[in-house]
């Protein structure tokens, strides 16, 4: 069965670490891929997304991906975390099958950033 | 553009009772509409895939005749919970898709999110 595994169930960094947030697939077809993160409260918004071409994406708020076909992999990465990113984070991918358009989500990871 | 709402955003009702939440594409054809439920501190799960006028296709374990989807229209697709039982409170988000190439549209297969409905049953 088709799955996505995100391994950092909880993350706790200090601002201005560095971030990176792994996302593993099961799939050996063409896939998207997305990055979406949650804050408290509130609903999904998509940090970025990978359909072709240049394998390292950037996204909103200073966020990039980078995806690595041979792994099965799609981190995420931010170079310098701010409080403000404390939020959950989900990875999704999309197998290109035809007739789908079914998303499968990681089961997230808890970022907490201490000021 | 892109942009699906959902409503109401919030509802509190009684054991028993049955809930409807509405979703809507506003400014693009919706082909295809999704139904997920987020528990608290967990992730997403795909409960069913709803085509315009065809009946939906549930996930394994989503009980289609307690979560009952109706995709009537290009813009509206809605979700009732039948008798609803507190195990049903939950986050209810639902997300849409058009055909690539049709107006506001993506190209590729992307899915664009409400912002969710958070029901609580007493």
């Amino acid at each position: 069965a088709q799955s996505v595994s995100q391994h950092n169930h909880h993350v706790i960094l200090s601002e201005a670490a560095s971030l990176e947030l792994g996302c593993n697939y099961s799939y050996g077809g063409t896939v998207n891929l997305f990055w979406y993160v949650q804050y408290p409260g509130q609903h999904l918004q998509l940090l970025l997304k990978y359909f072709s071409g240049d394998p390292l994406v950037k996204g909103i708020k200073g966020f990039e991906a980078e995806f690595i076909k041979s792994k099965f992999s799609f981190n995420l990465r931010k170079p310098s975390v701010q409080w403000s990113d404390t939020a959950e984070y989900f990875c999704a991918v999309n197998p290109r099958q035809p007739g789908t358009y079914k998303y499968i989500f990681g089961t997230g990871t808890r970022l907490k950033v201490l000021a | 553009g892109a942009v699906v709402s959902q409503h109401p955003s919030w509802v509190i009702c009684k054991s028993g009772t049955s809930v409807k939440i509405e979703c809507r594409s506003l400014d693009f054809q919706a082909t295809t509409m999704f139904w997920y439920r987020q528990f608290p501190k967990q992730s997403l799960m795909l409960m069913a895939t709803s085509n315009e006028g065809s009946k939906a296709t549930y996930e394994q374990g989503v009980e289609k005749d307690k979560f009952l989807i109706n995709h009537a229209s290009l813009t509206l697709s809605t979700l009732t919970v039948t008798s609803a039982h507190p195990e049903d409170s939950s986050f209810y988000i639902c997300s849409a898709s058009t055909l690539p190439g049709l107006a506001g549209g993506s190209s590729y297969n992307e899915q664009f999110f409400g912002p969710g409905t958070r029901l609580t049953v007493l």
